[in-house]
Formats: structure tokens, C-alpha cells, sequence
């Protein structure tokens, strides 16, 4: 069945280092992929979401890039800051209608050290 | 406010004693989900609904049960609760017209069976 991984499964970074988290889907269908963060003890909110006919999506010091034909995508988190600490789960699906399945990974726990 | 409750937040119960953890939405939702959350595992679907008296099998769906009889209501039911069900759940909602797809979630019940 379809799949989402995750990398790596904890990371740790000092302040103002960049962070990367990767995922590899298994669908060749999926065409939307969301980036939730979850705080310690808080829900998850999405944070950030690229569609497949788009490359790349920057929104302040958070990315996230697609590679289609490698089926993976990748969050990236410039100059990091202790409230970026957090769970953070990637997830893929065919589309962006509630109706389409959303597979989860399973997780990076990130802490950034001041 | 928008928001999604679940009730209740922590609970410690015995194997066998049924028990039932709310979620209400306000936003007039047609989709809610249930997941839960263990830790290497992510998110897993349990159950999901489309609209009223709609419900459909996620992926971990044995040993539970849901029920949609109102819009914004969608409990989770533990017939038989076993330690294997100990866990933080999740309930989420998300528009069905929606175009970004985007779950909202509730703040979790954190369930221990022993």
C-alpha cells in the first residue's frame, strides 16, 4: 500500500543552523504534500503545503521542495530558533480535497539548542 | 472560536470497560477523521467520515468504533479497550470543498489502558 518515510527521526541543531527533514512517498499519484508541526503536548498545524505542479514554496524562513520523478520532498527551516522545536510530520495525498487519503510519516522530533 | 474538542483529555481505564471519547467541531465540517499517535509510528488513521451518517475503516480501525449522527459530533467508542489501544488520539476536521485540504485538530486524549 501507499507509504510515506521520514528522515531522520530525531534531529538536533545549534541555534541559527539550517535543518532538513526528507520524505520519500510510494504513490506516483500523489499530487499534494502538507507539513505539520506538532509542539510538545499540542495538537499539529499545518505549517506549509506544495502542490506537485510546483518545484519549491518558500514562506519566511520555512521551504519545501518536490521532486516528483525521485518521489520525495524535503522541508527546510533556515536559521532555526528554540521555538522550532517540535515534532514534525510530513504527509502526502492525490489531492487537496478532504476525500483524498492522507498518509502520514512517521515523524522527526527537531530540537535546536541555544 | 474555530476549534475541535475532545473529551476527555487523559483517561486511565481497566481492559474490558467501555468508553466512549467525544470530538465536536464548530466549524461545519463534513470530514472528520480519528487517528492515533505512538511514538515511531506517527499518525494512523483509524476512522473517518465523509458527512452525517457516512463512516469508513482507516487503517487501524480494529477495536473501535464511530458513529455520525450529527454534523459536528463524530465519538470514538472502545467496545473492549485492551492495553494494545494505550495511546494519544486525535480527532481532526477539514471542509470537503476545501482547497488546501488542510486537518484541524483537536488536542488529543491521551488513553492508557491497563
Amino acid at each position: 500500500g501507499e507509504n510515506v518515510e521520514q528522515h531522520p527521526s530525531t534531529l538536533s541543531v545549534q541555534e541559527g543552523d539550517s535543518a532538513v527533514i526528507k520524505c520519500t512517498y510510494s504513490d506516483s499519484a500523489s499530487n499534494y504534500f502538507p507539513w505539520y508541526k506538532q509542539e510538545l503536548g499540542k495538537r499539529p498545524q499545518l505549517i506549509i503545503d506544495i502542490r506537485s505542479n510546483v518545484g519549491e514554496k518558500k514562506d519566511q524562513r520555512i521551504a519545501v521542495t518536490l521532486n516528483k520523478t525521485a518521489k520525495h520532498f524535503s522541508l527546510h527551516i533556515t536559521e532555526t530558533q528554540p521555538e522550532d522545536s517540535a515534532v514534525y510530520f510530513c504527509a502526502a495525498k492525490r489531492g487537496p480535497a478532504a476525500t483524498d487519503k492522507l498518509i502520514f510519516g512517521t515523524g522527526t522530533r527537531l530540537q535546536v539548542f541555544p | 472560536e474555530a476549534q475541535v474538542t475532545q473529551n476527555p483529555r487523559y483517561l486511565i481505564t481497566v481492559t474490558g470497560k467501555k468508553l466512549t471519547v467525544t470530538c465536536s467541531q464548530n466549524m461545519n465540517h463534513e470530514y472528520m477523521s480519528w487517528y492515533r499517535q505512538d511514538p515511531g509510528l506517527g499518525l494512523r488513521q483509524i476512522y473517518y467520515s465523509m458527512n452525517v451518517e457516512v463512516t469508513d475503516k482507516g487503517d487501524v480501525p480494529e477495536g473501535y468504533k464511530v458513529s455520525r449522527k450529527e454534523k459536528r459530533n463524530f465519538p470514538l467508542i472502545l467496545e473492549s479497550p485492551s492495553p494494545n489501544q494505550t495511546s494519544l488520539y486525535f480527532c481532526a476536521s477539514s471542509p470537503s470543498g476545501g482547497n488546501t485540504g488542510e486537518l484541524f485538530f483537536g488536542e488529543g486524549s491521551r488513553l492508557t489502558v491497563l
